[in-house]
């Protein structure tokens, strides 16, 4: 079975610009989160989603959104990029309710540099 | 707000120590607590899961340990190994959820 899997691996873009960030649960998994690691830092949570609905945010501008689709993958938005913004963005994958209820899977994750 | 904090920040041993790293919460209304490891530059992998109900989880050499009353978890790691390099991370919550601070572990040969 394949396992959590983001796309794009790695990209570069510069500050004022969007970028959108892509995750696939594991099958039979219905909840996603996200979550973003600074460089030397641990990871701060972003946003869970269960069943196409927002379960949970964390402390983070309304410039990041996500959504999940039907299929269960879900996408990570963030509007008007600032140099900060640059990270690793992770996504985990568990099979239901609240992520913290469950044995989660995490993705390589996403390497955002903004210039 | 919960904050969950990790002691030491950084522990450094030769291989075959038993170790132990701690991870304190403030808020006790928890729902589980994981650890993790990850390893450099890589995503996060799950080691063990405690429920809310439970007191103890084992999986091979590791054991950890929650008493949720006092706010702390545990991780013990037997006969530690080089392959055992890694940064380790407590995570818990409901709706937000919380990594704690991280402790970097150096298992020397």
């Amino acid at each position: 079975d394949a396992g959590v899997t983001q796309s794009p691996t790695h990209l570069i873009k510069t500050r004022g610009q969007h970028v959108t960030l892509r995750c696939s649960p594991i099958s039979g998994h219905k909840s996603v989160s996200w979550y973003q690691q600074v460089l030397g830092q641990g990871p701060q949570f972003i946003f869970q989603y269960y069943e196409k609905e927002e379960r949970g945010r964390g402390n983070f501008p309304d410039r990041f959104s996500a959504r999940q689709f039907p299929n269960y993958s879900s996408e990570l938005n963030v509007n008007a990029l600032l140099l900060g913004d640059s990270a690793l963005y992770l996504c985990a994958s568990s099979r239901g309710g609240f992520s913290g209820a469950n044995v989660l899977t995490f993705g390589a994750g996403s390497r955002l540099t903004v210039l | 707000k919960q904050e969950v904090t990790q002691i030491p920040a950084a522990l450094s041993v030769p291989e075959g120590e038993n170790l132990v790293l701690n991870c304190s919460f403030t808020d006790s209304a928890i729902y589980n607590l994981q650890w993790f490891r990850q390893d450099p530059g890589k995503g996060l992998t799950s080691l063990l899961l405690i429920q809310s109900s439970q007191r103890e989880q084992t999986s091979g050499r590791l054991n950890a340990s929650l008493d949720k009353s006092s706010g702390r978890s545990t991780l013990y790691i037997a006969a530690s190994q080089p392959g055992d390099s890694a940064t380790y991370l407590c995570f818990t919550g409901f709706q937000k959820l919380v990594f704690g601070t991280g402790t970097r572990l150096l298992v020397s040969p």
